[in-house]
């Protein structure tokens, strides 16, 4: 039972736009979301978080928004860099638990 | 800054053989966690440690058994592995929520 998807698997973007990668929940419990960005061949790199108290967070050229009633949360990247391609998964915890549900992950693509 | 290390980085094993992963925590993390990402899927969790003592258990074979040590770092034992164990193994320590990854184990059963 996947309680945390990511419907677009892959999504390619020209160099300078916008990459907006989504991601949506069933668990209402969870209340930490992550995305993490990933290399073929090495772990997870920690990216961005959002508590559930904000519905914003932004760091740098990355920017996480969170839609608690749609249980549905999106990463921006912009303006969106060839060395931005990878897969990017997000993670989900609720705060009965330390554990982590993780994304099937999107593989981004940007084209120079 | 010193990031999570595992290792070995990569194993071969043949059926029913045994495999044991190790992982070193970022100093001062008190929290390991374990996952496993087959070909194509998702990171999966299957242990956590808080201070050495088990403080989660997700969808870990009874065949695999792990430990936090008294210096933090943790062991993933895995006995009788079959094919279906191929798979990249992560650990992650955190301190408060946010987990940090190490580069993986990648195990081939042969």
């Amino acid at each position: 039972d996947q309680q945390v998807k990511q419907n677009s698997p892959s999504l390619s973007v020209q160099e300078g736009r916008i990459s907006i990668l989504n991601c949506d929940y069933t668990n209402s419990m969870f209340d930490y979301f992550l995305w993490y960005k990933k290399y073929p061949a090495e772990g997870p790199t920690f990216l961005i978080s959002i508590s559930s108290i904000k519905d914003k967070n932004e760091d740098g050229r990355f920017t996480v928004f969170l839609n608690k009633s749609a249980k549905h949360l999106s990463l921006h990247i912009v303006p969106s860099q060839p060395g931005d391609s990878a897969v990017y998964f997000c993670a989900a915890s609720a705060h009965t638990g330390n554990q982590f549900y993780f994304g099937t992950g999107t593989s981004l693509t940007v084209i120079p | 800054a010193a990031g999570v290390i595992q290792s070995p980085r990569h194993l071969i094993k043949e059926k029913r053989e045994t495999a044991t992963l190790k992982c070193y925590p970022i100093p001062r993390h008190d929290t390991v966690y374990w996952y496993q990402q087959g070909p194509g899927q998702d990171p999966q969790f299957l242990i956590s440690f808080y201070e050495k003592m088990q403080s989660d258990k997700g969808s870990i074979p009874d065949r695999f058994s792990a430990q936090q040590f008294s210096d933090y770092h943790s062991e993933l034992n895995m006995s009788s592995l079959e094919l279906g164990d191929s798979a990249l193994y992560f650990c992650a320590s955190s301190f408060l929520r946010e987990q940090f990854f190490g580069p993986g184990t990648r195990l081939t059963v042969l």
